[in-house]
């Protein structure tokens, strides 16, 4: 079945400590968008790419950095510039072709603690 | 950036049917108005969207007002799995890069 898969679910890290973590899709679909969820909060983006090898930061880019080398993949690094990185992490993806209608298909998230 | 308004929370009993609020006054001739929804430490999930007109699917049926200011999602019979937070979003048709914010959306609480 088509999807995508976030890993790791759940993470620890140590301050100072950059992690990156990983979000596939093989869906084909041309955008793919990191969000961040704060506990009892909604979603806020982060990084979104339209196509390979270009993105746009999002709302809360600041602390975080993306590539998009491949069409299936979208890795997020937390940097240790960011300051309060403990959150719940997803990925989504979308078509490219008519955004307006284009529906969200979204991973399970990856749970990040800053110890 | 158009934005929507939701109650934070609503209760339903099981079985019941649900109608869900959201306000977008700002809301522009080219936005699409979509609904998600996210179970407790899951992604969230797409439930319906529309434009203009009425929608049903298996999942709910959204309503739009004919001045599109506001919608309602129904869902037709409430059950303890369709407790979760719904969000209420816009979304551009012209510009993918125009992205989502999901604000705090409505918690739905489902009594046995």
């Amino acid at each position: 079945d088509g999807g995508i898969t976030q890993s790791p679910k759940y993470l620890f890290r140590k301050e100072g400590q950059n992690v990156t973590l990983s979000c596939e899709q093989n869906l084909n679909h041309d955008a793919m968008y990191w969000y961040r969820q704060d506990p009892g909060q909604g979603l806020r983006l982060i990084y979104y790419s339209q196509i390979v090898n270009d993105f746009q930061k999002g709302d809360i880019a600041e602390g975080y950095s993306v590539s998009r080398e491949k069409k299936e993949s979208f890795p997020l690094t937390v940097t240790s510039a960011q300051k309060n990185p403990t959150a719940f992490y997803l990925c989504a993806s979308s078509l490219q072709g008519a955004p307006g209608a284009n529906v969200l298909t979204f991973g399970a998230g990856s749970r990040l603690t800053v110890l | 950036d158009a934005k929507t308004t939701q109650p934070n929370s609503m209760e339903s009993n099981e079985e019941e049917p649900v109608h869900l609020p959201c306000n977008h006054s700002t809301i522009s001739g080219t936005d699409y108005i979509h609904w998600y929804r996210q179970l407790p430490s899951q992604g969230p999930e797409y439930v319906i969207h529309g434009l203009t007109s009425n929608v049903n699917n298996r999942m709910a049926s959204l309503a739009i007002a004919e001045d599109r200011k506001s919608s309602t999602l129904i869902l037709h019979r409430a059950t303890l799995r369709d407790a979760a937070v719904y969000y209420c979003i816009l979304r551009d048709r012209r510009d993918a890069g125009n992205m989502l914010t999901f604000g705090g959306g409505t918690r739905l609480m489902v009594k046995p």
